[in-house]
């Protein structure tokens, strides 16, 4: 079974703060991706990876960076925590397969409040 | 924006089938339909994927039309735990997960 972990499925930050969202999958995977969820809105794609030290802009990237120096773990960054990231954060992986569609497994998520 | 289109919410009695429907009729050739789900507060799951014939595993049965525009999941024995909100998507290749709204599924014992 793919496995996806994230290193908290709670958070609490203060407003001005540095965050890291850590995300680790086993499956050798070469994509990895970083959304974020909330109501009304759907998932939306923040950044993704297709291999290490490579990261490409999804659709909200803004005021967000990451960052792939392992092929298992890829950190999504908020430089300067504010109150529109309170969100849920969800990583997932998936395999680089050419031309066939590779499907992607989703972490547990992370629930971030920014106070 | 969402290449599909999907009921806000539905329900089904435990025991039975729950067909799902979804329409995507701007589908272009070499896009996927993916289906997921996602159980409150968890990450979504994985269901089922297919291109244009019919697909079958443990979870679910995936239904797509000739014309490609629309499909139907099928989960046969609908259970308690299937309450879920279920997401089908398109894809573009070697594009991110666009979820829309999906459809939140309530199995009533």
């Amino acid at each position: 079974d793919v496995k996806v972990t994230q290193s908290s499925r709670y958070l609490v930050k203060r407003t001005g703060e540095k965050v890291f969202l850590e995300c680790v999958q086993d499956m050798d995977h070469e994509n990895m991706f970083w959304y974020r969820q909330d109501p009304g809105l759907g998932l939306r794609l923040i950044y993704f990876s297709y291999d290490v030290k490579m990261k490409e802009k999804g659709d909200i990237p803004e005021g967000y960076s990451v960052s792939r120096e392992k092929k298992e773990r890829f950190s999504l960054i908020l430089e300067s925590a504010s109150t529109n990231q309170t969100s849920m954060y969800l990583c997932a992986s998936s395999l680089s397969s050419g031309e066939t569609q590779e499907t992607q497994y989703f972490g547990p998520g992370t629930r971030l409040l920014v106070l | 924006d969402a290449k599909t289109t999907q009921p806000t919410s539905m329900d089904c009695a435990e025991g039975r089938a729950a067909n799902l429907p979804c329409n995507h009729s701007t589908i272009s050739g070499n896009e996927y339909v993916y289906w997921y789900r996602q159980i409150h507060s968890q990450g979504p799951q994985y269901i089922i994927h297919g291109l244009k014939n019919n697909e079958t595993n443990e979870m679910a049965s995936l239904i797509i039309t000739e014309d490609r525009k629309s499909s139907t999941l099928i989960l046969p024995h609908a259970t308690l735990r299937d309450t879920a909100v279920y997401y089908c998507i398109v894809r573009d290749p070697g594009d991110g997960m666009r979820f829309g709204a999906g459809t939140r599924l309530t199995v009533k014992p």
